[in-house]
């Protein structure tokens, strides 16, 4: 089975801080996504890595920045928390293109105070 | 951008009965997958339709796909109060990145 992991399932955070979120997959996948959740907002894609040190910005990169520096592992960096990054980070991967299954991980509940 | 939208955006019946979901999107489309979180958790999905496809089925779910319309429903059929969750479809916006875009969801709830 295809498994995704996250740092932190709660996270709390000062305003101004320097934020982490990371996430690894154990299969291989080429593909690695960073989404932020809120209620009546759906899904929303903050970036996308579809290789090592590759990286694409998605909807809403502004105030986000992504690493990564190996296949398995994309890390999400919030370079200063603001209230308004209160949300819930959901990390995927999938195997290469669209018709391939997004794996989630549980997800990180982050609140900035 | 948001290319799905689910509809009803919440939906509450009893066990044993059907529940149906619909998802509408704007662009041409490749494939179209349904997704499910249960409560504070990661999606999970549930099945992928191609757009040369019309209608799909795994177990107790039915997926119909109407590219003239742009729109696809998910049926859930005698349902259960374990199925009490969020729905989303996904599209794949007719590229071939590995993006999908995310509608807003179909929150179900399922009484015992």
């Amino acid at each position: 089975d295809v498994k995704v992991t996250q740092s932190s399932r709660y996270l709390v955070k000062r305003t101004g801080e320097k934020v982490f979120l990371e996430c690894v997959q154990d299969m291989d996948h080429e593909n690695m996504f960073w989404y932020r959740q809120d209620p009546g907002l759906g899904l929303r894609l903050i970036y996308f890595s579809y290789d090592v040190k590759m990286k694409e910005k998605g909807d809403i990169p502004e105030g986000y920045s992504v690493s990564r520096e190996k296949k398995e592992r994309f890390s999400l960096i919030l370079e200063s928390a603001s209230t308004n990054q209160t949300s819930m980070y959901l990390c995927a991967s999938s195997l290469w293109d669209s018709t391939d299954t997004q794996y989630f991980g549980p997800g990180t509940r982050l609140t900035v105070l | 951008s948001q290319q799905g939208e689910e509809d009803p955006q919440a939906l509450s019946i009893q066990e044993g009965e059907n529940a149906t979901m619909n998802c509408s999107y704007k662009t041409s489309i490749n494939n179209l997958q349904w997704y499910r979180q249960n409560s504070g958790r990661g999606l999970v999905h549930l099945i992928l339709i191609r757009s040369n496809e019309r209608e799909k089925h795994s177990g107790r779910l039915r997926v119909t796909l109407d590219t003239s319309k742009k729109s696809s429903s998910l049926l859930i059929t005698a349902s259960r109060a374990a199925d009490t969750a969020s729905y989303f479809c996904a599209t794949d916006n007719s590229g071939n990145t590995g993006k999908l875009i995310f509608g807003q969801g179909t929150t179900l709830q399922v009484k015992p």
